[in-house]
């Protein structure tokens, strides 16, 4: 089943606008990742925030997380066209670094 | 470095029919897993290794097979397909780090079973 599920499912936006996406989870977990997807293209890793952390950022992306909440959030800050894809939470639980995926964020910067 | 590999790219396969898909890694990795893509459905684990000669079984393993004789290499089979196997199909790896490290994925194999 899936752990996680992101909000909204699609996104479109316009160039220099931010965008935020949702996700939301079901237990307890080691840390969670947010990747992203091209049209066609393999999954690349943005962001991995550990349990322990609350709030982590990387260039144009800020990640929460509230584990009181399971729950986290990814922004992306005067979004651009190249930002356009697809956006994926994953949460590690258990052994072996296993990633359980959410179904998706759609995300759409028109120019 | 060429990261993570996968062969083939695509696939058409005929119901009853077997293949093994390829993925290997040039980054030392302990860990490696096996996902499948569906639309609207993100990505489910078939099976991941731990180690060379480890296998275990994830989310959805059922008809399907993995080995890992060599620690850059990990197999995924798939001995009798059936339509409910098409799908995207990524592999991915990660250092072997316990709390977790980022997984760096191939580029996927599209397979089609009619």
């Amino acid at each position: 089943s899936q752990q996680g599920e992101e909000d909204p499912q699609a996104l479109s936006i316009q160039e220099g606008e931010n965008a935020t996406m949702n996700c939301s989870y079901k237990t307890s977990i080691n840390n969670l990742q947010w990747y992203r997807q091209n049209s066609g293209r393999g999954l690349v890793h943005l962001i991995l925030i550990r349990s322990n952390e609350r709030e982590k950022h990387s260039g144009r992306l800020r990640v929460t997380l509230d584990t009181s909440k399971k729950s986290s959030s990814l922004l992306i800050t005067a979004s651009r066209a190249a930002d356009t894809a697809s956006y994926f939470c994953a949460t590690a639980t258990g052994g072996g670094n296993k990633l359980t995926f959410g179904t998706g964020t759609q995300l759409k910067v028109e120019l | 470095n060429a990261g993570v590999t996968q062969t083939p790219k695509f696939r058409v396969l005929k119901t009853g029919q077997s293949m093994t898909l390829l993925c290997a890694q040039d980054m030392n990795h302990e860990y490696m897993y096996w996902y499948r893509q569906d639309p609207g459905m993100g990505l489910r684990l078939i099976h991941y290794s731990v180690g060379e000669g480890t296998t275990a079984k994830g989310e959805v393993p059922d008809g399907y097979n993995v080995s890992r004789l060599k620690k850059q290499n990990f197999l995924l089979g798939l001995e009798s397909a059936a339509p409910s196997q098409t799908s995207v199909y990524f592999c991915a790896s990660s250092y072997g780090i316990e709390g977790g490290r980022e997984q760096f994925f191939g580029p996927g194999t599209r397979l089609t079973v009619l």
